[in-house]
């Protein structure tokens, strides 16, 4: 089983459209998780964190599910300029090592 | 605030040759991360420097490593090129663990 995996899409919607990906990770002791946008060819931008509560940035919120060990990223109002590749990211920490393990990414059409 | 560096920003190496790859983070971060996104796969984990020390390193051979300077700043050495090292490489920063990490726009290597 991979570290960290995402479903590859492509999710194809509408303008206007709400949409939700999920991310499952493996490691239970996992405490850090992030949602990454990445365009084409280009380096990954953090879109935000995910905190244990629960968190909204504007059309996007960020849930975490630590009984089923997923993360969750919602689109509300889906726009043209949201298609691109959602990345998770949660961190790996054994002992004093770290580092963050990125699922493959989940791609985002959104059309007229 | 200047974001993370990196340079060159393309590279064309030919196999057996050795590609060294330069990062630097964004001011007040000391560790910084290494990962290979090859065409179409997802981020891999190669290596995290802090405080001038190597903390970590992923399932890469040998032939891949680096070191951080005192300014930490960092280079990514990649020796005896193959075929499949082609690829993006990102480097990122972060102020400390568990905080997001923040990446450069990449060095695309390409081996012939």
């Amino acid at each position: 089983r991979k570290e960290v995996e995402q479903d590859p899409g492509p999710f194809n919607v509408p303008e206007g459209a709400t949409v939700a990906f999920n991310c499952t990770y493996s490691n239970s002791a996992s405490q850090s998780f992030f949602w990454y946008r990445q365009d084409c060819r280009k380096e990954p931008k953090l879109l935000m964190s995910v905190y244990s509560s629960g968190n909204e940035d504007g059309r996007f919120t960020a849930q975490l599910n630590r009984a089923s060990q997923y993360i969750s990223l919602l689109i509300r109002d889906s726009k043209l300029s949201d298609s691109a590749t959602y990345l998770c990211a949660v961190n790996k920490a054994t002992d004093s090592s770290y580092k963050l393990i990125f699922g493959s990414g989940t791609r985002l059409l959104v059309r007229p | 605030e200047a974001g993370v560096t990196q340079s060159p920003t393309h590279l064309i190496k030919t196999r057996g040759q050795q590609a060294t790859l330069r990062c630097s983070p964004i001011s007040g971060h000391t560790s910084v991360y290494w990962y290979q996104q090859a065409l179409g796969l997802g981020l891999q984990f190669l290596l995290w420097y802090d405080e001038g020390e190597e903390r970590n390193r992923g399932n890469f051979p040998p032939r891949f490593s680096g070191r951080q300077f005192p300014n930490y700043s960092s280079e990514l050495n990649v020796n005896a090129l193959e075929l499949e090292d082609s690829a993006l490489y990102l480097c990122a920063s972060s102020l400390e663990i568990n905080s997001p990490l923040h990446f450069g726009n990449g060095t695309r290597l390409t081996v012939t």
